[in-house]
């Protein structure tokens, strides 16, 4: 089974302070994704990376940086958090080889971040 | 522009059939999917479809009509641990991204 682990399922930051999301897959996944939910919007894709050390801005990238330095992680960084980025992240990895389907997208359990 | 729309919320009884319908507007298409996320919880993947027909996979079946840019979901014999949203994606073309629905809140009533 594919296994995506995320560092935190709860966290709570300060304004301005720097928060680091960290995500592990386990399947050897060449494509990594950060999302963040929000009621009534569904997912909004923030950065994504398709090999190490490569990252493309998605929708929202806005306020965040990524790194990959390795195949297996993926970590998302919010530079100065503000209140506005209270939401659940959510860390998603996929093959184009995947056996159910091209790129079928497997989700870690999230971490919801609470910004004051 | 791109656009995914499903229902909000549906109520259905223990035991019934349920339809989730997802309609699509993009650019391209290159397959859909449907994942179910229990509250507070991943979403969890449950079909792809990317040819027209229907998907069947024990209770749940994904059908697609591509010419009218629909989908739909379909729950047979409904449990109560069917309570959980569930979204619809698109992939657009053969980049990695996908567009998401804003997920359809299903309640199972005994």
């Amino acid at each position: 089974d594919v296994k995506v682990t995320q560092s935190s399922r709860y966290l709570v930051k300060r304004t301005g302070e720097k928060v680091f999301l960290e995500c592990v897959q386990d399947m050897d996944h060449e494509n990594m994704f950060w999302y963040r939910q929000d009621p009534g919007l569904g997912l909004r894709l923030i950065y994504f990376s398709y090999d190490v050390k490569m990252k493309e801005k998605g929708d929202i990238p806005e306020g965040y940086s990524v790194s990959r330095e390795k195949k297996e992680r993926f970590s998302l960084i919010l530079e100065s958090a503000s209140t506005n980025q209270t939401s659940m992240y959510l860390c998603a990895s996929s093959s184009p080889s995947g056996l159910a389907g091209a790129d079928t997208q497997y989700f870690g359990p999230g971490t919801r971040l609470t910004v004051l | 522009g791109q656009n995914i729309d499903q229902p909000t919320e549906m109520t259905a009884t223990e035991g019934a059939i349920v339809q989730i319908n997802c309609t699509y507007q993009t650019s391209g298409f290159n397959g859909l999917f449907w994942y179910q996320q229990h509250a507070g919880e991943a979403p969890t993947f449950l079909s792809y479809n990317v040819l027209d027909g229907l998907e069947e996979k024990g209770r749940f079946s994904s059908f697609l009509s591509r010419s009218k840019g629909y989908s739909y979901l379909l729950l047979k014999e409904l449990q109560m641990k069917d309570s959980a949203s569930y979204l619809c994606a698109v992939r657009e073309d053969s980049n990695y991204q996908l567009i998401w629905g804003a997920g359809t809140k299903l309640i199972i009533k005994p």
